[in-house]
């Protein structure tokens, strides 16, 4: 089955600065990758996402590149602001729907 | 829109009990997933509901069951309760049984003691 492996698991920036996640998957069949938020207690929120027919993707500061012959994909946050603040997931799916979530980077930005 | 809903919100139980956990698509969604989160951990696949039919299954006993209804809620059923089933119970729901965005529920905090 599919394996997602996420790094770094915490990540503390300094407000403004820019933080990168990175996540890579196993099964080449996957083709949907989405990006996960969750505050403490609460659910995961879904940022961003990007389907396997394009390679990045941008919405604001945040954006999403994927590379399919490497099978990575990577999170950018820009001008970390403290409500960044948070875990995220990435995740990866193949046809289903049945989504393979990465263990999770605790962001932390500074102020 | 209330967007997914799931009850109830925390849950208290003892080893060997039975539980239902329910959960109420967002509307317009008719696939419904349940992931279970342990503490620090990712969601991790249990399965997935669509046209009242379990559709996937991820690498969870048989003691987690479930059910879908015409009007497409769930249910999450686990029998003989484990310590190790203390988790948060997360329902998502989706538009596209194929591969779509899934929004997630505030999520069932169950306690096994």
């Amino acid at each position: 089955g599919e394996n997602v492996e996420q790094h770094p698991s915490t990540l503390s920036v300094q407000e403004g600065d820019s933080a990168v996640i990175k996540c890579t998957y196993s099964d080449s069949a996957s083709n949907y990758f989405p990006w996960y938020k969750q505050e403490l207690g609460k659910r995961p929120q879904l940022i961003i996402d990007i389907r396997s027919n394009v390679g990045e993707k941008k919405d604001q500061r945040i954006a999403v590149t994927l590379n399919k012959t490497a099978k990575h994909f990577s999170l950018h946050i820009t001008e970390t602001q403290p409500e960044d603040s948070a875990v995220y997931f990435c995740a990866a799916a193949a046809a289903g729907n049945k989504l393979t979530f990465g263990g999770g980077t605790r962001v932390l930005v500074k102020p | 829109d209330a967007g997914v809903t799931q009850s109830p919100t925390h849950l208290i139980k003892t080893r060997g009990q039975q539980v239902t956990l329910r959960c109420s698509p967002k509307s317009g969604h008719d696939t419904v997933s349940w992931y279970q989160q342990a503490l620090g951990q990712g969601p991790q696949f249990i399965f997935q509901y669509y046209e009242e039919e379990e559709r996937q299954r991820g690498n969870f006993p048989d003691r987690f069951s479930g059910h879908q209804f015409p009007n497409y809620s769930s249910e999450l059923n686990v029998n003989a309760l484990l310590l190790g089933d203390s988790a948060l119970y997360l329902c998502a729901s989706s538009g596209d049984p194929i591969v779509g965005e899934q929004f997630f529920g505030p999520g069932t905090r169950l306690t096994v003691l």
